[in-house]
């Protein structure tokens, strides 16, 4: 089975801490992605990475930056976090080829910036 | 950009029972792929199915399948004899069929209830 780990479930900040979000995957997937999932938004893009030091921006990128040095781990990190950056955090990873390319998701992890 | 929409925030039904989750989407393409996820509350998201939009036939996974009306563009998932773990958050996703495409587009969840 595909396994997506993320580095914590729950996570407390305060604002201006930077703040690391770890994602690791056991599959060799070359497509990495970070979400945040927000009430009545649903999930959105924050980036993805399609290979070792390669990354894309998604649809909000704006106060978050990634890193990609291994193939099985995705960073995302909030340089100076804020009270708007509480969210949940989903990771996912997929197959770059193929039709489907189903992507598979951690746990999440719970970020609330005090 | 492609959007994607599910009218209904909170849905319940009782146990054993049909429910339907709609979900309408907007794209110009003509060749893409449709997913429905489920996050339980235990948060780990998961496929439960997809459909190719140049596949007339409706896809179905044991109790669950689709209404896929590509003249319309809807993708509503049908739920038969729903069972209690069927409780989750479900997201519809579409993914463009473009070559290097590899991006989700989902819409704002429906939150289904079953009732015992």
């Amino acid at each position: 089975d595909v396994k997506v780990t993320q580095s914590s479930r729950y996570l407390v900040k305060r604002t201006g801490e930077k703040v690391f979000l770890e994602c690791v995957q056991d599959m060799d997937h070359e497509n990495m992605f970070w979400y945040r999932q927000d009430p009545g938004l649903g999930l959105r893009l924050i980036y993805f990475s399609y290979d070792v030091k390669m990354k894309e921006k998604g649809d909000i990128p704006e106060g978050y930056s990634v890193s990609r040095e291994k193939k099985e781990r995705f960073s995302l990190i909030l340089e100076s976090a804020s009270t708007n950056q509480t969210s949940m955090y989903l990771c996912a990873s997929s197959f770059r080829g193929g039709p489907y390319n189903e992507q598979f998701f951690g746990p999440g992890t719970r970020l609330t910036v005090l | 950009a492609q959007t994607v929409t599910q009218s209904q925030p909170e849905m319940s039904v009782q146990e054993a029972e049909t429910v339907t989750l709609s979900c309408t989407y907007d794209t110009s393409e003509s060749d893409y792929y449709l997913f429905w996820y489920k996050q339980p509350p235990s948060r780990q998201m998961i496929l439960v199915i997809r459909q190719e939009a140049y596949k007339q036939q409706n896809a179905t996974e044991n109790r669950f399948s689709v209404n896929f009306q590509k003249a319309a563009k809807s993708f509503s998932l049908k739920i038969s004899d729903s069972q209690l773990g069927d409780a989750a958050m479900y997201f519809c996703a579409y993914r463009s069929a473009a070559p290097g495409a590899q991006k989700l587009v989902f819409g704002q969840g429906t939150r289904l209830t079953i009732n015992p």
